[in-house]
């Protein structure tokens, strides 16, 4: 069955730094990856998209990088704030039909001043 | 201002109630999702629906019940059959299936 795995223990890191996080999965090949951000109690927010056919994507202080090959998404935060702390969750999508979205548990960054 | 909106933010139920979770969008997206998240896990979704009139079971919609009869509404009944309803509900949307999904603020259920 299609597996997601991101870390499950928290990424804790000084301000400045940069944070990178990891989304593996298994058993599918998806067409594209989002990444969101969730903060305690809400929903989570959309951040970037990165198709199969792009090996990196940039966004202001984000990257994400997306490698078919080893089945792996990275996503990195630069000159890391406090206010990035929040959970990262990873969602690949495979394409056709009626594909159900699936998403990966998430990270927890915490960035320390 | 167009955003997804889900009412309330807390829910008590009583056993052996149903409650009904509100969830409205005003972006003009085609598809809605349920998802349910307990703590320190997952999205897990309930149910999803493509378009109106038209809604499919997630991974586990069991004690779960929807309808879509407008393209705005996508209301969540948790009924008696769910055992252990507590947990953090989230509504979505995309444009598409498959899509860019935007969150509402999510309602947290509690049993009392």
């Amino acid at each position: 069955s299609q597996k997601i795995e991101q870390n499950s223990e928290a990424l804790n890191i000084q301000e400045g730094k940069t944070a990178t996080l990891t989304c593996n999965y298994t058993n599918y090949s998806p067409a594209y990856l989002q990444w969101y951000r969730q903060d305690p109690g809400r929903g989570p927010v959309f951040l970037l998209l990165i198709r199969e056919n792009e090996k990196e994507k940039r966004k202001e202080r984000l990257k994400v990088t997306f490698d078919t090959t080893l089945k792996q998404s990275l996503f990195h935060i630069t000159a890391s704030q406090p206010a990035d702390s929040a959970t990262y969750l990873c969602a690949p999508h495979a394409s056709g039909g009626s594909y159900i979205p699936t998403f990966g548990r998430g990270t927890s960054l915490i960035v320390h001043p | 201002d167009g955003g997804i909106t889900q009412s309330p933010k807390y829910l008590f139920r009583k056993e052996g109630q149903n409650v009904t979770l509100s969830c409205e969008q005003n972006l003009n997206h085609d598809a809605m999702y349920w998802y349910r998240q307990d703590p320190g896990q997952g999205l897990r979704l309930i149910y999803y629906s493509q378009i109106v009139n038209d809604f499919q079971k997630g991974d586990i919609a069991e004690g779960y019940s929807v309808s879509r009869e407008k393209k705005e509404s996508f209301p969540l009944t948790v009924t008696s059959a769910q055992k252990n309803p507590t947990a953090f509900y989230l509504c979505a949307s995309s444009i598409r299936l498959q899509e860019t999904q935007y969150f509402g603020p999510g309602t947290r259920l509690l049993v009392l």
